[in-house]
């Protein structure tokens, strides 16, 4: 069964320096995700990507964060000065059609230590 | 705005024993419900789903959930409960407000469910 792969599993880096998290969906899912969830606390939305743009944004995804699908099967997550507060399992997810009835099958999931 | 709220953080429950986690919702549309389950060190896989068809609603491993709307609920059960199924347990909600696939979900707290043996 296809399934949802993020890499790194665990990413250990330094307060200020950047880190890029790599997703690869589902082959042919259309909208892709990305969520975080703090230790402790609930799974939040980040941002949703739908034909090569943001579709849309919480108020979690400042200018510290971009996504981009480099080529045809990466989806990442580039955070572009870590703070101790973005440490969070991050997870990316992916639906095959356009609705939101569509299920969201998600990746294992990488834990971003910021230290 | 959609929000969910999972009323128990924690549910202990004996192997062999009825398992009920409840959930309610807010949204100003038709929404879509989720349950989820994580377990330690895993990601998160799909019980079951609501999206308008039938209210009772049968998932995986043996769980169903019922939509009711005048409760504004979505509660998860099991009739017999595994050690297999001690994990994190979340209530998730869609209501497509942004159209499409834009949105994205709006999870519970969770509930821990411990398996007693």
């Amino acid at each position: 069964e296809p399934e949802v792969t993020q890499t790194p599993s665990h990413q250990v880096t330094q307060m200020g320096q950047e880190v890029i998290l790599r997703c690869v969906p589902i082959s042919n899912h259309l909208y892709f995700y990305w969520y975080r969830q703090i230790l402790g606390q609930k799974v939040e939305f980040l941002v949703s990507f739908y034909n090569n743009e943001i579709s849309e944004k919480s108020e979690i995804f400042d200018d510290q964060f971009s996504v981009e699908r480099p080529d045809g099967s990466n989806f990442t997550l580039k955070i572009r000065s870590t703070k101790l507060e973005d440490s969070a399992m991050y997870f990316c997810a992916s639906i095959e059609g356009t609705s939101f009835t569509d299920t969201q099958y998600f990746g294992p999931g990488t834990r971003l230590t910021v230290l | 705005a959609q929000s969910v709220t999972q009323l128990d953080s924690h549910v202990s429950v004996s192997e062999g024993t009825p398992v009920l986690l409840r959930c309610n919702y807010s949204s100003s549309y038709s929404p879509s419900l989720f349950w989820y389950v994580q377990h330690p060190n895993k990601g998160l896989q799909l019980l079951l789903k609501y999206t308008s068809a039938a209210t009772l609603v049968k998932g995986i491993n043996g769980f169903e959930a019922e939509f009711k709307k005048s409760e504004t609920s979505f509660h998860l059960t099991k009739p017999s409960a595994h050690m297999s199924d001690a994990a994190e347990y979340f209530c998730v909600v869609s209501d497509g407000y942004s159209g499409g696939g834009a949105d994205g979900l709006t999870f519970g707290k969770g509930t821990h469910l411990i398996i007693q043996p």
